[in-house]
C-alpha cells in the first residue's frame, strides 16, 4: 500500500497563477483533509471531506477550492495564487472523523508563490 | 484558533536521556493525539488517548492526560538520535476536527 501520496512535491508559482494539488489514498478512507503548515503556526485545516462528493471549510479556506469526485482523491485548487499562500501543504486521511481516529499524512507539497 | 499549545518549543538532550513534552489545551476534549514529524516529512501518528484515560504506553512512549488541568504530557524514555523530530499534540474541537499545536522541536544528540 502506498498510503497517502501527493503530487507535485515542489512547485513555484507566480502571483496570479493557478494550480491544483492532488492527493490520493489507497486505504479506502472516508475522511480526507488538506492542511497548510507555516513556521511557528503548526498545521491549519484548509478544507476537508467526509465522503465522496462532499467538502467543507476548515479554519483557513479563503483562496482555496477543493473537490472530491472520487473517494480516493482529494484535490486542492488555488485559482489565483498569492505570496501569502507560500507554505507546505499536507493531505491526510482517516477512516473516521478527526477526533476519533488517527490521521495518515502524505509527504507534503512545498509551494512558493513569488 | 489554536487549541493545543506545546511546551517547550525546543528541547535538546543527550542520547539515553528522557524527553518530556507538554501540551495544554483550552476547551474540553474527547481525545488527544500525539504526532511526530521528521524534517521535511509528513506527520506520523504516535498515540491517541481518550478523555476517560489517564495514561497510555506504546513502546518507549508514555502519554498522560489530566483533564482537570487540561494538559497532557509525552514522555520518551531512553531517547535515541532517531527520535530527533518535531512533536505535535492535536485535540478535537466541537466539530470533530483535529486542532494541532505549534509543536516541540526535539533534538537528541549522540
Amino acid at each position: 500500500n502506498a498510503g497517502v501520496t501527493q503530487t507535485p512535491k515542489f512547485r513555484v508559482l507566480k502571483t496570479g497563477q493557478s494550480m491544483t494539488l492532488l492527493c490520493a489514498q489507497d486505504m479506502n478512507h472516508e475522511y480526507m483533509y488538506w492542511y497548510r503548515q507555516d513556521p511557528g503556526m503548526g498545521l491549519r485545516l484548509i478544507h476537508y471531506s467526509v465522503g465522496e462528493g462532499t467538502t467543507a471549510k476548515g479554519e483557513v479556506p479563503d483562496g482555496y477550492n477543493v473537490s472530491r469526485l472520487k473517494k480516493q482523491n482529494f484535490l486542492l485548487g488555488l485559482e489565483s495564487a498569492a505570496p501569502s499562500q507560500t507554505s507546505v501543504y499536507f493531505c491526510a486521511s482517516s477512516y473516521n472523523r478527526g477526533s476519533l481516529a488517527e490521521q495518515y499524512f502524505g509527504p507534503g507539497t512545498r509551494l512558493t508563490v513569488t | 484558533s489554536q487549541q493545543g499549545e506545546e511546551d517547550p518549543q525546543a528541547l535538546s538532550i543527550q542520547e539515553g536521556e528522557n524527553a518530556t513534552m507538554n501540551c495544554s489545551y483550552k476547551t474540553s476534549i474527547n481525545n488527544l493525539q500525539w504526532y511526530r514529524q521528521n524534517s521535511g516529512r509528513g506527520l506520523v501518528h504516535l498515540i491517541l488517548i481518550r478523555s476517560n484515560e489517564r495514561e497510555k504506553h506504546s513502546g518507549r512512549l508514555r502519554v498522560t492526560l489530566d483533564t482537570s488541568k487540561k494538559s497532557s504530557s509525552l514522555l520518551i524514555t531512553a531517547s535515541r538520535a532517531a527520535d530527533t523530530a518535531s512533536y505535535f499534540c492535536a485535540t478535537d474541537n466541537q466539530g470533530g476536527k483535529l486542532i494541532f499545536g505549534q509543536g516541540t522541536e526535539l533534538s537528541v544528540k549522540p
